[in-house]
């Protein structure tokens, strides 16, 4: 069965400081993998995919995450965070050739970013 | 391109009433998601839905959660005889296809918070 843990609950990072949140994963073969942010009362805003080729893969805000296959993680990173960042990160896994439906959702960590 | 639409924003019912909430996917989108999320935890899947087909419904309690998405009009989440236990926010995306194979992402609309009296 597959899935994904977010082993951080909170992270805390100062304003201009590197940031890593972090999300392992479980599935067989090559997984479809997501990051998401949610703003308060808000929905979720898709930040970046890994499908497949490069494993290091940019997306919205400034925001990369990078695949590693052999410890199965997919951390997102931003080289300088913004107070703006805080919010509630989700990662998510499908496994391939699998259902969109079937898509699993972490349980999310909260980025708060002091000035 | 508007966003995926929900409606309404907030909803209040008492305990026994119908709660019904409403999702307009994005333009282009045919494939339709229903998440439910409770306070500080993720999203649990509900339902999936295609135009007039339920694809998966594997997330949906058995008793008194119904969904659909007519040829016309928006998808509809109804919850019958609501209890303090659905308090939530139902959340519903869309994309473009949902067929294996294709990576596509889902975008969320703003959801609807539910409160039951």
């Amino acid at each position: 069965a597959q899935s994904v843990a977010q082993p951080e609950d909170q992270v805390n990072v100062a304003e201009g400081n590197p940031l890593t949140v972090k999300c392992t994963y479980s599935v067989s073969g090559n997984p479809y993998l997501f990051w998401y942010v949610q703003y308060p009362n808000r929905g979720l805003q898709f930040l970046l995919k890994y499908i497949t080729g490069d494993n290091l893969v940019k997306g919205s805000y400034g925001f990369e995450a990078e695949f590693n296959k052999s410890q199965t993680s997919f951390h997102l990173k931003k080289p300088s965070a913004l107070v703006s960042d805080s919010a509630l990160y989700f990662c998510a896994v499908r496994a391939p050739y699998s259902s969109a439906s079937k898509i699993i959702f972490g349980s999310g960590t909260r980025l708060s970013i002091r000035p | 391109n508007a966003g995926v639409m929900q409606n309404p924003r907030h909803l209040v019912r008492r305990r026994g009433q119908e709660a019904r909430l409403r999702c307009s996917p994005m333009k282009g989108h045919s494939h339709v998601y229903w998440y439910r999320q409770l306070p500080e935890e993720g999203l649990k899947f509900m339902v999936y839905l295609q135009k007039e087909n339920i694809i998966d419904e594997s997330g949906m309690p058995k008793e008194r959660f119904s969904a659909e998405f007519p040829k016309e009009g928006p998808s509809i989440l109804r919850i019958q005889q609501v209890v303090r236990g659905d308090s939530a926010a139902y959340f519903c995306a869309s994309s473009p296809e949902g067929t294996r194979n294709s990576p596509y992402e889902q975008y969320f609309g703003p959801g609807t918070r539910l409160t039951v009296t």
